[in-house]
């Protein structure tokens, strides 16, 4: 019955590690969307999962970004070798197909040093 | 490319004044057009959905509207209260993402 949950919440990471962000959407939700919000902007789309089938990747902006979401649930967004310009806040949002309503978790705050 | 502007940026307004915030789209084929609250570091709580089919929703004191013709949503909020104070994001959904616009602040004082 909860919302969509994300962790962390906050990450640091240094210039060069990689990081692993966790979505959990509302169960039952078949679409799931990764976004990336920088400081003062709205967010802007990353990526977009059928079930398990990731149907658009146009929007990861580097192929240092890798989304999974194996058994079309949880869903984990990786960020290889980081660099300063990835810090921002990254959101998950699920639904329950497209054209429907998409209800946003808390994000995950990256800052990177 | 879907793009959506938001005016104005920021807006503060006394309490109990009624306001409109705009938002405009380039590209009419969208579906659905949604808007959004957000608290600073919070995620987006939507506040209404307007399917392509539809003109307006109204929840509250909120009312949004929706003209595809002309490419644009209007959010309407009545007797503003300190508590509205956030900001409001709009986002037009073409099905497989949203694009969203850069938001409008708004401050309701006391």
């Amino acid at each position: 019955g909860a919302g969509v949950s994300q962790s962390p919440r906050y990450k640091v990471a240094k210039r060069g590690q990689d990081v692993a962000l966790r979505c959990d959407p509302i169960s039952g939700h078949v679409s799931l969307f990764w976004y990336q919000q920088a400081l003062g902007q709205g967010p802007e789309f990353l990526t977009y999962f059928q079930n398990e089938a990731q149907l658009d990747k146009s929007g990861l902006p580097s192929d240092r970004f890798f989304a999974e979401r194996p058994e079309g649930s949880v869903s984990t967004l990786k960020i290889q070798r980081t660099q300063q310009e990835d810090s921002a806040v990254y959101l998950c949002a699920s639904s329950p197909g497209a054209y429907n309503e998409q209800f946003f978790g808390p994000g995950t705050r990256l800052t990177v040093l | 490319k879907q793009e959506v502007t938001q005016i104005p940026a920021a807006l503060s307004v006394p309490e109990g004044e009624n306001l409109v915030l705009n938002c405009s789209f380039t590209d009419s084929a969208i579906y659905n057009l949604q808007w959004f609250r957000q608290d600073p570091g919070k995620g987006l709580t939507s506040l209404l959905l307007i399917q392509s089919s539809q003109r307006e929703q109204t929840s509250g004191r909120l009312n949004a509207s929706l003209d595809k013709s002309s490419g644009r949503s209007t959010l309407y909020i009545a007797a503003s209260q300190p508590g509205d104070s956030a900001t409001y994001l709009c986002a037009g959904d073409a099905g497989n993402m949203l694009t969203f616009g850069g938001g409008t602040r708004l401050m309701v004082k006391p």
